[in-house]
């Protein structure tokens, strides 16, 4: 299985702070990279799918980059909305895998 | 536009079957680059992929390691709708529940509204 390992774990962070979110893969899963946001009691948003393009209907403050191993995802300027926890997910071989998580906390 | 809603219990004994059911409506469980997921999130687990089902001319069916034995994934064409049957659960299947589809090789763009079951006697 392709291991994801998101870092950080957690952060606190202000309105108006530009946040970066990472996402390493245990081996090359190309650009087969998603990102979500996910709530309290809610189920998983997609964000950012095949690791730059932005979903519809998403807010043009989130992007991705990345590619092979490394990837990124970086709120340009947090929203009081965006308090969250963010997941990326490889989409490149089954089992799809997903990192552990980033929670996003006001400072 | 595309909806996912599932039904099925909250409560489960323990080696009894888990079922729950993803009607689909605004798509088609059959169509052709849509594929239908079954995810699990706990606190232990995180979020944890357990299979999908899709139709490329034929039905094909992929499933997690974990739970190959015991997971049947069934699409129903006549009710547009997909289900999951999880066979001799045990306190650690306890977890909320979440169909989803996915486009292609992308993400999961829409997700049911997820059911909490938990497995207990």
């Amino acid at each position: 299985d392709i291991q994801m390992t998101q870092s950080p774990s957690s952060l606190s962070a202000s309105v108006g702070d530009r946040v970066t979110i990472t996402c390493r893969a245990s081996q090359s899963i190309s650009g087969y990279l998603n990102w979500y946001q996910q709530k309290p009691g809610k189920a998983p948003k997609l964000l950012i799918y095949t690791a730059s393009s932005l979903q519809s209907g998403v807010p043009s403050r989130f992007s991705g980059s990345g590619s092979g191993t490394d990837f990124t995802l970086t709120i340009s300027s947090l929203q009081p909305e965006d308090f969250a926890t963010y997941y990326c997910q490889q989409s490149y071989n089954t089992p799809l895998t997903f990192g552990g998580g980033t929670k996003v906390e006001i400072k | 536009q595309v909806q996912l809603q599932q039904s099925g219990p909250g409560l489960v004994k323990p080696s009894q079957t888990l079922s729950l059911t993803c009607a689909i409506s605004g798509d088609s469980v059959s169509r052709n680059g849509a594929a239908w997921i079954w995810i699990r999130q706990s606190p232990s687990r995180g979020l944890e992929w357990l299979g999908r089902t899709y139709y490329r001319s034929r039905w094909y069916y992929d499933y997690a390691l974990s739970v190959k034995s015991r997971m049947t994934i069934n699409p129903d064409t006549s009710k547009n709708q997909v289900s999951l049957q999880l066979n001799s659960v045990t306190p650690d299947d306890t977890a909320v529940y979440y169909c989803a589809s996915q486009k292609g090789g992308g993400g999961m763009d829409v997700w049911g509204q997820g059911t909490t079951v938990t497995v207990s006697s």
